[in-house]
């Protein structure tokens, strides 16, 4: 089905370690962004992109990384974890016609434990 | 900056009540608007738009939602809840002049629905 696919599901990290979630899309999308949800907190915007080639900070960037060489991916990589990245990591791609944004569709979510 | 408030944490209905979730926003210019639900252990889901035009939008499974543009509000709506509405549902705004990266998403409201 086409959409939004994130790998992994789960993920449990000791401090200091690094890895990538991964993020695709099929959907021709050109805007991708990179969410974490925590209770009470809602969604905060980790980094988006705007195209190829074109990524940016969102609200709560440290920590984090990313890179967007295809249309498709739109990996986030964690450089040092700590207990404070413990989260559900949400991926979502948009497209929109002369800038009217149509909604995200959102992937189905890395929850990621730092211990 | 805009910002979304849902003043309603966590709500508990029984089957068959009348549901109205409340989300406000501030912003002074012209808004985009949104509603998503994120059933248990799942994505967020686009439940209904909202970007000119009728005031009163319809979504997806029965819900509704009406933009009162002098009051900064964005109710959530649905005459008759279902066990299977129980989730959690997140009011969005993005101004229309904005960026992508401009959405800014409520805490959100867990409903509850009691058989």
């Amino acid at each position: 089905n086409a959409g939004v696919t994130q790998t992994p599901k789960f993920q449990v990290l000791k401090t200091g370690q690094s890895m990538t979630l991964q993020c695709a899309q099929d959907m021709n999308h050109e805007y991708m962004s990179w969410y974490r949800q925590d209770p009470g907190m809602g969604l905060r915007l980790i980094h988006y992109s705007v195209g190829a080639g074109i990524t940016d900070q969102g609200e709560v960037p440290n920590g984090y990384n990313v890179s967007r060489s295809t249309t498709e991916d739109f990996p986030l990589r964690l450089l040092s974890a700590a207990p404070s990245q413990t989260s559900v990591y949400f991926c979502a791609s948009s497209t929109g016609d002369r800038g009217t944004f149509y909604g995200y569709t959102f992937g189905s979510g890395t929850r990621l434990t730092v211990v | 900056a805009q910002s979304v408030s849902q003043h309603n944490h966590h709500v508990i209905l029984s089957e068959a009540a009348s549901l109205e979730l409340g989300c406000n926003y501030s912003y002074g210019g012209t808004v985009n608007l949104f509603w998503y639900v994120q059933y248990p252990g799942q994505h967020l889901q686009l439940l209904l738009k909202y970007f000119s035009g009728d005031p009163l939008v319809k979504g997806i499974k029965g819900f509704e939602a009406e933009f009162i543009k002098s009051k900064f509000s964005f109710n959530l709506r649905k005459p008759s809840v279902q066990w299977s509405d129980t989730a959690e549902y997140f009011c969005a705004v993005k101004p229309d002049s904005g960026g992508y990266q401009k959405v800014t998403f409520g805490t959100g409201t867990k409903l509850q629905v009691i058989p």
